[in-house]
């Protein structure tokens, strides 16, 4: 079936240095979208990205989408105490259904 | 606007007790998502619902666990004789229209099973 795999599962930063998730499907995606989940939150959406190629940005924040549409990058630029959560990717393949990533948690270093 | 409201926020249940979950989508949702998240886990596909219908509950264990969305009212997730294992935050999301649209979730409920 559809997976979406995405790496790393932990990234342990210090405040100001950036931060870089990815996604990987195995098969091409209608779109995908990207939530962060703070510590004993729930999932807050952040974008949508449905066309090849396409790159979105929202401040420090910046989202791609593969060519082949099969892939996905959400990086931040410097980042601050307030970007501390898990990041999670979610593949759309059909009118409903989204396949999650298994999330990457942002840990910023005292 | 009030946004997607699950109650209760936390509930306990000892082994082989009833869960009910309940979930109210945004106003003007009708297609309502229930997930699980186990700690440090990321989000596991349980149902999907139209009001009155089950659309895909393909995730959802065929024993024990059942879910509705009625005309009027909340949807409801039920889990009959609890396990420890069904201990998890369940997360209900709500969209206004079927295809790929952004999610909006609720606050979570955090099942504590004794």
């Amino acid at each position: 079936g559809q997976q979406v795999m995405q790496i790393p599962q932990y990234q342990h930063v210090q405040e100001g240095e950036d931060f870089t998730t990815y996604c990987n499907s195995s098969t091409t995606l209608s779109n995908i979208q990207w939530y962060k989940q703070r510590p004993g939150g729930h999932p807050v959406f952040l974008i949508q990205l449905v066309k090849s190629g396409e790159v979105k940005k929202q401040k420090r924040l910046t989202f791609q989408f593969g060519e082949a549409k099969k892939n996905s990058s959400l990086h931040i630029t410097a980042t601050q105490t307030t970007d501390v959560g898990t990041y999670f990717c979610a593949g759309g393949y059909s009118n409903y259904q989204l396949i999650w990533g298994a999330g990457t948690k942002l840990i910023i270093k005292p | 606007n009030a946004g997607v409201m699950q109650n209760p926020r936390h509930l306990v249940r000892r082994r082989g007790q009833e869960a009910r979950l309940r979930c109210s989508p945004m106003k003007g949702h009708s297609h309502v998502y229930w997930y699980r998240q186990l700690p440090e886990e990321g989000l596991k596909f349980m149902v999907y619902l139209q009001k009155e219908n089950i659309i895909d509950e393909s995730g959802m264990p065929k024993e024990r666990f059942s879910a509705e969305f009625p005309k009027e009212g909340p949807s409801i997730l039920r889990i009959q004789q609890v396990v420890r294992g069904d201990s998890a935050a369940y997360f209900c999301a709500s969209s206004p229209r079927s295809t790929n649209e952004k999610l909006f979730f609720g606050s979570g409920t955090q099942l504590s099973v004794l």
